[in-house]
């Protein structure tokens, strides 16, 4: 069975720090999703990393994978407030198969 | 852009009555699956659907049953509402197999369940 952790699961932080969230998973997988979450919304698609060593950047958000590993981390650089949500990492065997989740890492970025 | 549409945002409901959600994708997606989310639990899949009349359970069925009559549609039903089916649900559809797929799922709004 497939199993996916995140840490930590809550993050205060202020702005202009860095800081990065990191996301296990216990068997072979070679892709891996990061979504966000505002309050009272849905989900929102941030990262789809689909091999080892995939790194994608989005404003001040960064995602790497390594699946040797089986980690993913989300870097944030110089935060802001406009960053504070709930962010969940998800992950798939293949692009067929359904995808599990991690609880998500509730972030708050103080002024 | 895709677009996945759930009808109710939110719902309050009494024990013991049948609850329909529904959820309707626009870009002809195969797949597609209900979720719910529950605070230090992250996301469950309770059923999902990759082809019209097809269903498949995911980790938490019970007490759920799905329809798929039309591609575009699936609906989630509870036959027999429960104080512990409150609940947020979350719809999401993707592209099958032969589409551009890279596995990610695309969300609804989501339905705020509240089961009295």
């Amino acid at each position: 069975e497939l199993k996916v952790e995140q840490n930590p699961l809550f993050l205060s932080m202020q702005e202009g720090k860095n800081y990065t969230i990191y996301c296990n998973y216990s068997t072979t997988s070679d892709r891996l999703y990061w979504y966000r979450q505002d309050p009272g919304k849905s989900l929102e698609s941030l990262f789809v990393l689909l091999s080892n060593g995939a790194v994608k950047q989005e404003g001040r958000l960064m995602a790497s994978l390594d699946t040797k590993a089986r980690l993913s981390t989300l870097h944030i650089t110089a935060a802001v407030h406009d960053l504070s949500a709930t962010y969940f990492c998800a992950v798939g065997k293949t692009s067929g198969s359904r995808l599990t989740f991690g609880e998500g890492t509730q972030l708050t970025v103080n002024p | 852009d895709v677009k996945v549409t759930q009808s109710s945002r939110y719902l309050v409901k009494r024990t013991g009555e049948k609850v329909f959600l529904e959820c309707v994708q626009d870009m002809d997606h195969e797949n597609m699956f209900w979720y719910r989310q529950d605070p230090g639990l992250g996301l469950r899949l309770i059923y999902f659907s990759y082809d019209v009349k097809m269903k498949e359970k995911g980790d938490i069925p019970e007490g759920y049953s799905v329809s798929r009559e039309k591609k575009e549609r699936f609906s989630l039903i509870l036959e027999s509402a429960s104080t512990n089916q409150t609940s947020m649900y979350l719809c999401a559809s993707r592209p099958g197999l032969a589409g551009s797929n890279t596995g990610e799922l695309f969300f609804g709004e989501g339905s705020r369940l509240t089961v009295l």
